[in-house]
């Protein structure tokens, strides 16, 4: 069966440092999607960027990136420079179904998520 | 941008009331989504849909059902609510195509059974 794992329950990072969010997958599926979402207390869900299986580089989008290693099924985000705006919670996702199924489920499976707070 | 919007960001009913959480997007996308979001349990799906009339039961779906008339408007419905149904709902929809298209949210419900 699919799983992610969020192993960090919360943590702390001091503002304008660099901070790794952790993210381990399993799926037996080839083709497969990993997405990450940040959630302020205010309670929506924001895309915050995404990897596909196949890709060759790692996803980068302004100052969040992803450190994708493939062969140990992690997918952990990096996110640059910290601002107090960062604080929130931050989901990892991966999307279940493989594209030949003619991606007519896409759901996602999600983590537990990672309570970040950022100090001044 | 997208736009997904549910009907109420605070509810609170009664046990054993029949509740409507309403959901409507505007980018007309093929697939919509309900979750509802415990805390340390992180988000899990109740039901979805890939296209009008059509669903299918998530990893949750005892004590909730779900309707979708139009393609922009998928309803969940609580058919007698209990105080164990106490939670966060979010609304999300997506195109049908592409891995790589991400779900967007809707703002949340935070549902009180009293």
């Amino acid at each position: 069966a699919q799983k992610i794992t969020q192993t960090q329950p919360g943590m702390f990072v001091q503002e304008k440092e660099a901070v790794t969010l952790d993210c381990t997958y399993d799926t037996s599926d080839p083709s497969y999607g990993l997405f990450w979402y940040k959630q302020p207390s205010s309670g929506e869900m924001i895309f915050l960027i995404y990897q596909g299986s196949y890709d060759q580089q790692n996803a980068t989008e302004g100052r969040y990136s992803l450190n994708f290693q493939k062969a140990r099924k992690s997918a952990n985000l990096v996110i640059s420079a910290s601002q107090l705006g960062d604080s929130a919670m931050y989901f990892c996702a991966m999307r279940e179904a493989p594209l030949n199924y003619g991606g007519a489920t896409n759901k996602l499976i999600f983590g537990t998520g990672t309570l970040l707070a950022v100090q001044p | 941008d997208v736009k997904v919007t549910q009907s109420s960001r605070y509810l609170v009913k009664r046990t054993g009331e029949k509740v409507f959480l309403e959901c409507v997007q505007d980018m007309d996308h093929e697939n919509m989504f309900w979750y509802r979001q415990d805390p340390g349990l992180g988000l899990r799906l109740i039901y979805f849909s890939y296209d009008v009339k059509m669903k299918e039961k998530g990893d949750i779906p005892e004590g909730y059902s779900v309707s979708r008339e139009k393609k922009e408007r998928f309803s969940l419905i609580l058919e007698s609510a209990s105080t164990n149904q106490t939670s966060m709902y979010l609304c999300a929809s997506s195109y049908r195509q592409g891995g790589n298209q991400p779900q967007h949210f809707g703002d949340g419900t935070r549902l009180s059974i009293l």
